[in-house]
């Protein structure tokens, strides 16, 4: 099955951009991801798919500040013009067969 | 407006049973795959169990196999996940999900404790 690992933590200053990064495991380098928003205190809520392409698809009421891409088996959420709500758990989620994995989710803070 | 909306939760003894239920609207029910995923406190997600549209398939993360059973009634647009034999790592809240592919759609979840 798929393995996704993310770091652990980012950071970035309020106004400022940053990049998470979900990598796949090998043999899994081209498979769609989703990017999960999970800010404290309440549920996940769906920000988007990336295919291997680097095309997105960004879910209902997402704001423009949220995009994706691609490289080989890495898949990026930037968020630009940073807000202190996006102060968050971000988790990566992809799928093989019959089984859907989650990474360990990136913490983010907003300085 | 997509709606999931999980009950059942609560306090259950080690190795007891709960069931819980996620109650869909806004959207074609029958025509959608849908999962649980868990969150055990202070940690990330945790993929448990998923089910086709049509309920004929089932699939589950191999710690649960044997003891969970998810099942759905696409008359009624609800889901339902039967937990047997319960231990204290199953402590979460439980999440029901809507997939199209990804997971699109979460509900509220449901807090499940197991101790004595």
């Amino acid at each position: 099955q798929p393995v996704v690992t993310q770091s652990s933590s980012a950071s970035a200053s309020l106004g400022s951009s940053v990049k998470v990064t979900c990598t796949l495991s090998s043999g899994h380098s081209s498979n769609i991801i989703a990017w999960h928003q999970q800010q404290p205190g309440k549920a996940p809520r769906y920000l988007m798919k990336v295919e291997g392409s680097g095309s997105y698809n960004k879910g209902s009421g997402v704001p423009d500040r949220f995009s994706g891409s691609s490289s080989g088996a890495d898949r990026y959420l930037t968020i630009s013009n940073l807000q202190s709500e996006d102060e968050a758990d971000y988790y990566c989620e992809t799928w093989d067969r019959n089984t859907r994995v989650f990474g360990g989710g990136t913490r983010l803070t907003v300085l | 407006e997509v709606q999931l909306l999980e009950s059942g939760g609560g306090l259950v003894q080690p190795g007891g049973s709960l069931r819980l239920s996620c109650a869909a609207s806004g959207f074609t029910f029958s025509s959608y795959a849908m999962s649980w995923v868990r969150q055990a406190p202070g940690t990330g997600l945790e993929w448990v169990s998923a089910i086709g549209s049509y309920g004929v398939n089932t699939y589950y993360t191999d710690s649960v196999k044997g003891r969970f059973t998810l099942s759905r009634d696409n008359s009624k647009n609800t889901l339902f996940l039967q937990m047997n034999s319960l231990r204290a790592e199953d402590t979460a809240i439980y999440y029901c999900a809507k997939m199209e592919g990804v997971t699109d759609y979460w509900g509220q979840g449901t807090l499940v404790t197991v101790s004595s």
